[in-house]
């Protein structure tokens, strides 16, 4: 079946442009979550949806980052006034809900969009 | 806060030879996950380990979920060179009811000289 998918796969903006990143998850998928990777790093956390919710943004940067949801599916990740900080791999995550309490499922993760700020 | 740390933080090995990345969590986990992420590639997820003690096998990789489930191991028998690439332990997140977020070490990188 489909996985996740994102577009753009690559961005290139200039200091100080809007930019909006999208995710399609898994259908089924209630679960999504951005994630930011700079060069050679580990993955960052920036927000969680459940549904159209957003019960944690607590990794997102900045006010200059925001994100929603929509139809419980597709997930727009927007960067307002890009800085050259910026630039990094955005990656979205989908997964089911959690099972258990405490025992979250596995995460199917997007190929990224590679934001570079000049 | 918590958390989870993996080393080596990179290991070059010969073709052939055995690789081991060891991941520690700062508190206990009710279950740990590994991915593995090729050079320019995203992380996929590879096993999810639950109970204390547990051994998984998928061909050459062993994985162990330790007795206290605050540690973790992947092994590699006789490497590969499509066996290159960061693989990444994660756990729930703990605390402040956030079970439904993973925290993620920062990776073993993986390099295999052929």
């Amino acid at each position: 079946g489909a996985g996740v998918s994102q577009s753009p796969s690559n961005k290139v903006t200039e200091k100080g442009k809007d930019v909006e990143l999208r995710c399609d998850p898994i259908s089924g998928h209630t679960a999504l979550y951005w994630y930011r990777q700079s060069l050679g790093q580990g993955l960052e956390f920036l927000i969680y949806f459940q549904g159209n919710s957003a019960p944690d943004k607590s990794g997102l940067p900045s006010d200059r980052f925001s994100a929603e949801r929509t139809g419980g599916s597709v997930s727009t990740l927007t960067i307002q006034r890009t800085q050259q900080e910026d630039s990094a791999v955005y990656l979205c995550a989908s997964s089911l809900s959690l099972r258990l309490a405490d025992s979250p499922y596995e995460q199917y993760f997007g190929p990224g969009t590679r934001l570079t700020v000049t | 806060g918590q958390q989870v740390m993996q080393i080596p933080q990179y290991q070059h090995v010969q073709e052939g030879e055995d690789f081991t990345t060891y991941c520690n969590s700062s508190t206990t986990l009710s279950n740990i996950q590994w991915y593995k992420q090729r050079p320019g590639g995203h992380p996929v997820f590879l096993i999810q380990l639950v109970k204390s003690g547990e051994v998984k096998k998928q061909k050459r990789l062993t994985f162990q979920f330790g007795e206290a489930k605050k540690n973790s191991s992947l092994h590699i028998t006789a490497t590969q060179t499509t066996d290159v690439g960061t693989y990444f332990c994660a756990g729930p997140t703990v605390g402040g009811g956030s079970n439904y977020k993973l925290t993620f070490g920062k990776g073993t990188l993986l390099t295999v000289n052929p």
